[in-house]
């Protein structure tokens, strides 16, 4: 059975501070997919990243950076100098190889940043 | 391109009546997949229509079922709803293509369901 595991419920920081924030997974499957995703308070799910397990490289978009770490089974998102849009729940997801609609989410992490 | 919509928004039932949410996928995708959102918890998959037909359920019971019409838009309904299925439920649809690719899926707004 595959899990995810956000183990911060809530982060709160001020406007310009980074922020990580972490996701631990299992699954007994050699092939997947891990996601995250946003969720402002208008409830649409927001795709961020996709990361294949076989891709173990880091990803920075702008302020957003990902690192996957197979060997410890996370996958980690950092914002750097987070802004007060960036408040919303995000969610760590993990989905088998051939199906991306079947995936297991985490429970969220809520962030907060403040002005 | 138009994106996933759902409708309505906003529902409320009381215990025991039925409810049929509908969601309109994105243009070009064949698949549907239904999430259950409780509050404070992460989406919960509860089923998925590729080819009008169910590919995968999650850990829900019969009287949660669906339908996916020839448009590859799809349908949730729930029978005999408890207090436990107030959620926010969310559609997602994707490409899918025969043989085991893998796409994004991208989310509709959801339709959040009060039963009281």
């Amino acid at each position: 059975a595959q899990k995810v595991t956000q183990a911060q419920t809530e982060i709160s920081v001020v406007e310009k501070e980074d922020v990580t924030l972490d996701c631990v997974y299992e699954t007994r499957d050699t092939t997947y997919y891990l996601f995250w995703y946003k969720q402002p308070p208008s409830g649409e799910l927001v795709f961020l990243i996709r990361r294949n397990s076989f891709d173990e490289q880091n990803e920075i978009s702008g302020r957003y950076s990902w690192n996957f770490q197979k060997s410890t089974s996370s996958f980690n998102f950092t914002i750097t100098a987070s802004q007060v849009v960036d408040s919303a729940v995000y969610f760590c997801a993990l989905s088998e190889r051939t199906n991306a609609g079947k995936s297991t989410f985490g429970d969220g992490t809520t962030l907060t940043v403040k002005p | 391109e138009t994106g996933v919509t759902q409708s309505p928004t906003h529902l409320i039932k009381t215990r025991g009546q039925q409810v049929t949410l509908r969601c309109s996928s994105q243009s070009g995708h064949n698949t549907v997949s239904w999430y259950q959102q409780a509050l404070g918890q992460g989406p919960q998959f509860i089923f998925q229509y590729y080819r009008e037909e169910e590919n995968g359920r999650g850990n829900f019971p019969p009287r949660f079922s669906g339908l996916q019409f020839p448009n590859y838009s799809s349908e949730l309904n729930v029978n005999a709803l408890e207090l436990d299925d107030s959620a926010l439920y969310l559609c997602a649809s994707s490409l899918e293509i025969a043989g085991g690719s893998h796409n994004e899926q991208f989310f509709g707004p959801g339709t959040r369901l009060t039963v009281l």
